[in-house]
């Protein structure tokens, strides 16, 4: 079965250092890889995904993530965190489905990230 | 152009009522997901649809079920309402093409009391 691990329930870094919200998965096959952002009694923003291609993928607001095969890992990064960033951070797994259109995202049980100024 | 949309914001029902929730999904975009995300948990696939169909669900009873519309809208009904039930439900579109990503609502908080 597919299954995501967020193995940090809550990170905390200063504002102006670099962060690391780490995650892992288990899945069959090449896997659909997503980074999604939750704002306190808000839904979820899409921050990146990987498909294939660069290990490392850009995405919105200066975060990227660092897709690594063989540590079956998908950390999620920024250079230089803001207070704004504070969050809850989930890392999300596709299903292949069919059709390709199809298919559900497994979570991970996310990660609170705390920036202080 | 607008997201996608769910109504109602918030919603308080009591056990044993039902319970219909709307999701509008982003223009352009054919197929709607619906996950269930309980306190200080990720979210939990319900179902999805596409072409007015459902083509995959998670696990849950058969007291869930949904509908799509021609317009690619589509609703989350839920019978028989217990206190379990009680989460923030999430709609989530995804486009004919770049089909991978999924943009999701803002939520209904549902309070079953």
């Amino acid at each position: 079965a597919q299954s995501v691990a967020q193995p940090e329930d809550q990170v905390n870094v200063a504002e102006g250092n670099p962060l690391t919200v780490k995650c892992t998965y288990s899945v069959s096959g090449n896997p659909y890889l997503f980074w999604y952002v939750q704002y306190p009694n808000r839904g979820l923003q899409f921050l990146l995904k990987y498909i294939t291609g660069d290990n490392l993928v850009k995405g919105s607001y200066g975060f990227e993530a660092e897709f690594n095969k063989s540590q079956t890992s998908f950390h999620l990064k920024k250079p230089s965190a803001l207070v704004s960033d504070s969050a809850l951070y989930f890392c999300a797994v596709r299903d292949r489905g069919w059709p390709s259109n199809t298919g559900k995202l497994i979570f991970g049980q996310g990660t609170t990230l705390q920036v202080k100024p | 152009d607008a997201g996608v949309t769910q109504s109602p914001t918030h919603l308080i029902k009591t056990r044993g009522q039902q319970v219909t929730l709307r999701c509008s999904p982003k223009s352009g975009h054919d197929t709607v997901s619906w996950y269930q995300q309980a306190l200080g948990q990720g979210p939990q696939f319900i179902f999805q649809y596409y072409e007015e169909e459902e083509r995959q669900r998670g696990n849950f009873p058969d007291r869930f079920s949904g509908h799509q519309f021609p317009n690619y809208s589509s609703e989350l009904n839920v019978n028989a309402l217990l206190l379990g039930d009680s989460a923030l439900y999430l709609c989530a579109s995804s486009p004919p093409t770049g089909r991978d990503t999924q943009y999701f609502g803002p939520g209904t908080r549902l309070t079953v009391l």
